[in-house]
Order: structure tokens, then sequence, then C-alpha cells
């Protein structure tokens, strides 16, 4: 069964840092992994949505890279700003013929001024 | 472009109240369609999903349920709420195993 872990669970940073938060899964037979950000109250926003054949994807501020034989992805934010403060969630499709999608559960990030 | 709606965006109920939410995606056909619960400082939980019309799958034994009447309308139901049932409740739809698309979400709280 596929487990999804997001470290760290929550992160306070001063804007303008680059900022590294880690998405790892157990099972590296996937299809892809998604990353969500999520605003309190909200639904989740897709952010990056990265192939099992690729190794990052990019998009404004936000990278994200995938790394499936370590069970690993990361979501790179550049020069983060007080609007990045939300939570994160990183989601992996297994392969096998499940349709169902994964979830970690989420960093919750704050850039403060 | 796809979108999803969902309502209400808000429900306040008291318990033993029955409960309908409901989903609404265009834009696509034929998508699979997922019910999430997101309760106070935990993680997604899945409740149901369905991958045709009348085709649903329980993910977690409760008093709820749920339907699939047209392609793309999916609705979460109770007959009998219960506290416990409080939470933020979130639709979701993709094609295979493509990316996945969220609704708004519906706060449900009950008293």
């Amino acid at each position: 069964k596929q487990e999804v872990t997001q470290i760290p669970a929550a992160l306070s940073v001063p804007e303008g840092e680059n900022l590294v938060l880690n998405c790892s899964f157990t099972d590296s037979a996937i299809y892809n992994l998604q990353w969500f950000r999520q605003d309190p109250g909200k639904g989740l926003t897709s952010l990056l949505l990265i192939q099992s054949s690729q190794r990052e994807q990019t998009s404004g501020r936000l990278n994200a890279s995938l790394d499936k034989s370590s069970g690993r992805s990361t979501l790179y934010i550049a020069a983060s700003q007080p609007g990045d403060s939300a939570t994160y969630l990183c989601a992996v499709h297994t392969s096998g013929g499940s349709y169902i999608p994964t979830f970690g559960r989420g960093t919750s990030l704050i850039v403060h001024p | 472009s796809q979108t999803i709606h969902q309502w209400p965006a808000t429900l306040v109920q008291p318990v033993g109240s029955p409960l309908s939410l409901e989903c609404t995606v265009e834009g696509t056909s034929n998508p699979n369609l997922y019910w999430y619960r997101q309760a106070a400082g935990r993680g997604l939980q899945l409740l149901f999903y369905s991958v045709g019309i009348g085709q649903i799958s329980s993910e977690v034994p409760q008093n709820l349920s749920a339907s699939r009447p047209q392609d793309r309308q999916f609705i979460l139901s109770s007959k009998k709420l219960l506290l416990s049932d409080s939470g933020f409740y979130l639709c979701a739809h993709n094609r295979d195993p493509g990316e996945l698309f969220f609704g708004e979400g519906s706060r449900l709280t009950v008293l």
C-alpha cells in the first residue's frame, strides 16, 4: 500500500527565502505526482503535475523534482512571498489499476514579512 | 476549460437531519469523481469515488452515501447526520490517471 509522507509538517520563514518542501512515497511504481496548494477554508489548487517519465516541472517561482528510484519529490519555492503562505500537499497516482491518488498530510507554510 | 462546482458552500445542520451536497463538473466527459472529507487538523480522507454512472466505491464505512445520477454529477448524502460528520467536504475529478482538480469545498457544521 502506497504511503506518502511530507516533511516538515510546518514551516515559518522570513520573506525572500528559498524553500524546499519534501514529499516521500513508499512505492516507486507511480504514474505521476502532483503538488497542490490549499488556502484556509478553500479547495486544493493544482500547482504542478510530474509524469513518471519526467524529472522536473517548473511554473514561475515553483520547481518540482521527482526521483522515483528514491521515492522522493521536492517542491522548490524561490524568493518566497507572504502570499505563498498556505498548506502544500503532494499526491501520488500509483501504477497497478487503482484510480485513487494517495495524499500526504501537507506542509503548512507561513512566510512573514 | 474544466470547472467543478460544489454547493452549498456552507451548511449548518442539526444532528439527525438529512444531508445533500452536490458536485458538478463541466468541460470533460466520463471523469473519475471523488468525495473527500477534511476534518480540522487532519489530512484528506477519501470517502467515495466513482468511475462511471451508477458505479460508486466506498472507502470508509459510515452513515454517508454517494450517488452519480449523471456522468458529471456526484452527490453526497446522509439520512441522519452525526456530530462527527462535521468537516470540510471536497469534490474532485480527473481522467485516469491524470491531473486531479478540486472544487471549492462545502463546510458542514453539525450542531
